[in-house]
């Protein structure tokens, strides 16, 4: 059956980076792009963009542009998000969705707590 | 950006009550060319993902219980639960994937009496 599985929970300090990773089984990687969404506590859900699983190219959110990057490791099946300069405002639970665009599977979810 | 509007925030209801739940657009999610409407709803039980329910505005997710009726056409739609069970209890979003940015609804959240 299709999984997404993300990786555990994260604790970092503001202005330390974190790379979170989702690997995908039960179907062919890189036939379906791979989204992110990320939900603040207690906050509802905010699409932060996709990455091309076939090319790789990322496309973001304009509220994702600056410090957030989508890679991929293809071979292993698995996308990942890291987020640079991390502040308070980024704690959050972060969810990978698979494509087309209504998402029928999803990861479940990181959550990235963000205190110093 | 499309903005999803849903109404209301939250709702309260005794199991075996229908409810219906509202999401506006603020442009039209019918694509022409194909007369779908690009409207998704999701359910999301406390410390669960999303999981989704209905997609092309009506057609329900495999394995979905039929209680569950998506409806509407352009800018307005409708998430009906004919006879409301306690494990409804959920917050509901809408999503639009008619254009990027994807986007969603803030959520009507289903409280059970």
């Amino acid at each position: 059956q299709i999984q997404l599985v993300q990786s555990g929970p994260e604790l970092k300090k503001p202005g330390e980076s974190v790379k979170i990773s989702c690997k995908a089984s039960g179907y062919t990687f890189t036939d379906y792009a791979m989204n992110w969404v990320k939900q603040a506590p207690g906050n509802g859900l905010k699409w932060m963009g996709w990455i091309n699983t076939q090319t790789g190219k990322p496309t973001y959110a304009d509220d994702f542009k600056q410090r957030f990057v989508f890679s991929l490791e293809t071979s292993a099946s698995t996308a990942y998000l890291q987020i640079n300069n991390l502040n308070i405002e980024d704690t959050a639970t972060y969810f990978c969705t698979r494509a087309p665009g209504w998402f029928a599977y999803w990861g479940q979810g990181t959550l990235v707590t963000v205190s110093s | 950006d499309i903005v999803m509007t849903q109404t209301p925030s939250s709702q309260a209801v005794s199991a075996g009550e229908k409810v219906t739940m509202s999401c506006k657009s603020s442009q039209s999610l019918l694509y022409s060319e194909n007369k779908k409407n690009y409207l998704a709803w999701y359910q999301q039980k406390p410390g669960q993902s999303p999981k989704l329910l209905i997609s092309w505005a009506s057609t329900r997710e495999s394995g979905v219980p039929d209680r569950f009726i998506g409806s509407g056409s352009g800018t307005d739609f409708t998430l009906t639960i004919s006879s409301v069970q306690a494990e409804d209890l959920a917050v509901y979003y809408c999503e639009q994937y008619y254009d990027t940015p994807l986007t969603f609804g803030s959520g009507t959240k289903l409280e059970i009496k």
